[in-house]
């Protein structure tokens, strides 16, 4: 079957720097996406990987080890508004979005 | 309109009812998807369409049907409402023609069936 693992959960202290790990085991690999989603809104476009590294936008960086099946997200100097949850989604050999169930990020001040 | 629309924001239906959630979008896009999201779990394909004119099934289609006249709207409709289908509804896009386009999500239908 297929599976994206995310911790359901994460704490961390504002001005500090997350990681949220995502593994994966699909049928095929063609990339994969992290989105964000704050509650009660819809999901938004953060970052994609399809060969492995890190990319690196702003305060988010994106990493991607295919023979791992692993990629994380890094969030650096978080803000209050980075509350909110992660959805790991990899492209399968169908190209259909498989999802994690997303981990929620709760920054104390 | 600027992105993805739905309608309604919110609505509590009766088991056996039928109900029709919309979806439009103003960006030509030519992919377009329905998701369920339920706590706890990932969101799940319904339905989804490539072009107008064409549709697929998703991961969990059972219980409803889509349609795509055309490019802007795509809307999904519950012939016979279940409780089990309380959820989360959302609508996204793509441009398509790409299977790695980002996709682009309305705000979503928060559904009830009792």
């Amino acid at each position: 079957g297929q599976n994206i693992d995310q911790p359901t959960e994460m704490t961390a202290t504002e001005g500090a720097i997350v990681q949220i790990n995502c593994t994966y085991q699909t049928s095929g690999f063609n990339g994969l996406f992290w989105y964000q989603q704050h509650a009660g809104e819809a999901p938004t476009f953060l970052s994609y990987n399809v060969l492995d590294g890190l990319e690196e936008k702003g305060r988010f960086s994106s990493f991607l080890s295919r023979s791992k099946g692993y990629s994380y997200l890094l969030l650096k100097e978080l803000q209050m508004k980075d509350s909110a949850s992660y959805l790991c989604a990899v492209l399968d050999s169908n190209y259909q979005l498989i999802w994690g169930a997303g981990t929620k990020l709760i920054i104390k001040p | 309109i600027a992105g993805i629309t739905q309608a309604p924001t919110s609505q509590i239906l009766a088991a056996g009812r039928r109900m029709t959630l919309r979806c439009t979008q103003d960006m030509r896009h030519n992919a377009m998807y329905w998701y369920r999201q339920d706590l706890g779990l990932g969101l799940r394909l319904i339905h989804y369409s490539n072009t107008a004119g064409t549709t697929g099934k998703g991961e969990v289609p059972d219980g409803y049907s889509v349609s795509r006249a055309n490019t802007d709207d795509f809307p999904l409709t519950l012939a016979s409402a279940v409780p089990s289908q309380t959820s989360v509804y959302f609508c996204a896009s793509s441009e398509g023609g790409r299977a790695a386009d980002t996709q682009y999500f309305g705000p979503g239908t928060r559904l009830t069936v009792l």
